[in-house]
């Protein structure tokens, strides 16, 4: 089946300019996650969204960052007035309900602030 | 934000080796995830790991979830070139709302 997908993949911005990065996690699956990748870097956790409890916003680095999940489903991670300090990759990833604690990422979209 | 040590960081070596790399953490973690990252995409689950002392294989590769629960290994047997990559390790906490702590990845080279 179709994996997760992210959008666009590639975005370039000028200082202090507002972004968007969309995700659309597997089918089914009730977990979503973003997490942030830096140049040669591991990943660092941003926000996680279960059904419809409240959003885990514990890994987001400034008020300037917030997440919607409409309908369980499609993500969007929103930067507002972006810094250069922002450009890295943005990867999501999801997971299905239950047990089992596998996520699986989509490509991620490369944010370059310049 | 929190990392798990993860070493080597680069690995150079021949087709046909094995390699081995390894993380370690302060703290006990109840899931551990192998990941492999290629240029320019995202990270593609190898393995994953549920219970203290667990061996797993997956193909060439095997990994296993350390006794303490603070540390975890992967190994590639006859490695090829097409195992170039960047691997990652993650670990997972229940107290953590399953979001995964990563390390900070081992580079890996296969000279054919």
């Amino acid at each position: 089946g179709a994996g997760v997908s992210q959008s666009p993949s590639n975005k370039v911005t000028e200082k202090g300019k507002d972004v968007e990065l969309r995700c659309d996690p597997i089918s089914g699956h009730t977990a979503l996650y973003w997490y942030r990748q830096s140049l040669g870097q591991g990943l660092e956790f941003l926000i996680y969204f279960q059904g419809n409890s409240a959003p885990d916003k514990s890994g987001l680095p400034s008020d300037r960052f917030s997440a919607e999940r409409t309908g369980g489903s499609v993500s969007t991670l929103t930067i507002q007035r972006t810094q250069q300090e922002d450009s890295a990759v943005y990867l999501c990833a999801s997971r299905r309900s239950g047990g089992a604690y596998e996520q699986y990422f989509g490509p991620g979209t490369r944010l370059t602030v310049t | 934000g929190q990392q798990l040590n993860q070493s080597p960081q680069s690995m150079f070596i021949q087709e046909g080796e094995d390699v081995s790399m390894n993380c370690t953490s302060s703290s006990i973690f109840n899931t551990w995830l192998w990941y492999k990252q290629e240029p320019g995409e995202g990270p593609v689950l190898l393995i994953a790991l549920y219970k203290a002392g667990e061996l797993t294989s997956n193909g060439r590769l095997t990994a296993q979830f350390g006794i303490t629960r603070k540390d975890s290994f992967l190994n590639i047997s006859a490695s090829i070139p097409s195992d170039v990559g960047i691997y990652f390790c993650a670990g997972q906490r229940e107290t953590s709302g399953s979001r995964l702590t990563f390390g900070e990845g081992t580079q890996l080279t296969v000279n054919p």
